[in-house]
């Protein structure tokens, strides 16, 4: 069975532009969490999707979005990059919101 | 607030010795515990998991962990550790019954297996 993937793998961004990553978790699935990863912060969560909906939220600004499919993939954009956005961005899916998770490789995110 | 406490940032051993990656997370609520591994420019593979039942977890490659709840504890465990265990280790807990969805990861432990 296919692991979770993530597109595109490395992105180089300007300051103000916005992103959009996406990410297609594994087969039959149907949870979806995104989280930021930096040498200062380390792993903090963006936001979790099951059905479609969102069903929690880290603290992060609104400049940080996502959305589910029907076909569980995800999507999660970063309006008017900052430079403190750079950072490795996990998405990580689960058969469903009581199981455990099983992470992608990954987005790595410059913004210059 | 929910948090997690990984005690080392680094913890040095030579190869084929035992080594212990220690874990406590603050709850009050039931919790899920789990163990991730990273390795460089990768994303992170999980190790082992508690959800319920015995404490003690068994898990990939060797490794192992229990759950303490009044210790408030969920170390990590290998008896004999090889040059490709070096690495950087994640605890992580998910808080409240029926929702692993967000997941709380202490700051992580670096591994490193000298020869």
């Amino acid at each position: 069975k296919a692991g979770v993937t993530q597109t595109p793998r490395y992105l180089i961004k300007t300051r103000g532009q916005q992103v959009t990553l996406s990410c297609s978790p594994i087969s039959g699935h149907r949870s979806v969490s995104w989280y930021q990863q930096t040498p200062g912060q380390g792993l903090q969560f963006l936001f979790e999707y099951f059905s479609e909906t969102q069903r929690n939220k880290g603290n992060f600004p609104g400049r940080f979005s996502g959305r589910q499919f029907s076909n569980s993939r995800s999507e999660m954009n970063v309006s008017t990059l900052e430079l403190g956005d750079s950072a490795l961005y996990l998405c990580a899916s689960s058969r469903d919101r009581n199981y455990e998770q099983y992470f992608g490789p990954g987005t790595r995110l410059t913004v210059t | 607030a929910q948090s997690v406490t990984q005690l080392d940032s680094q913890v040095p051993v030579f190869e084929e010795a035992p080594v212990e990656l220690r874990c406590n997370y603050s709850s009050s609520v039931s919790v899920y515990l789990f163990w991730y591994v990273q390795y460089p420019n990768q994303g992170l593979q999980l190790l082992l998991k508690y959800l319920s039942g015995s404490t003690l977890v068994k898990g990939i490659n060797g490794f192992e962990a229990e759950f303490n709840k009044s210790q408030t504890s969920f170390h990590l465990r290998k008896p004999s550790v090889h040059i490709s265990d070096t690495a950087e280790y994640f605890c992580a807990v998910s808080v409240g019954s029926g929702n692993t969805g967000k997941l709380i990861f202490g700051q992580g432990t670096t591994l490193q297996v000298k020869p």
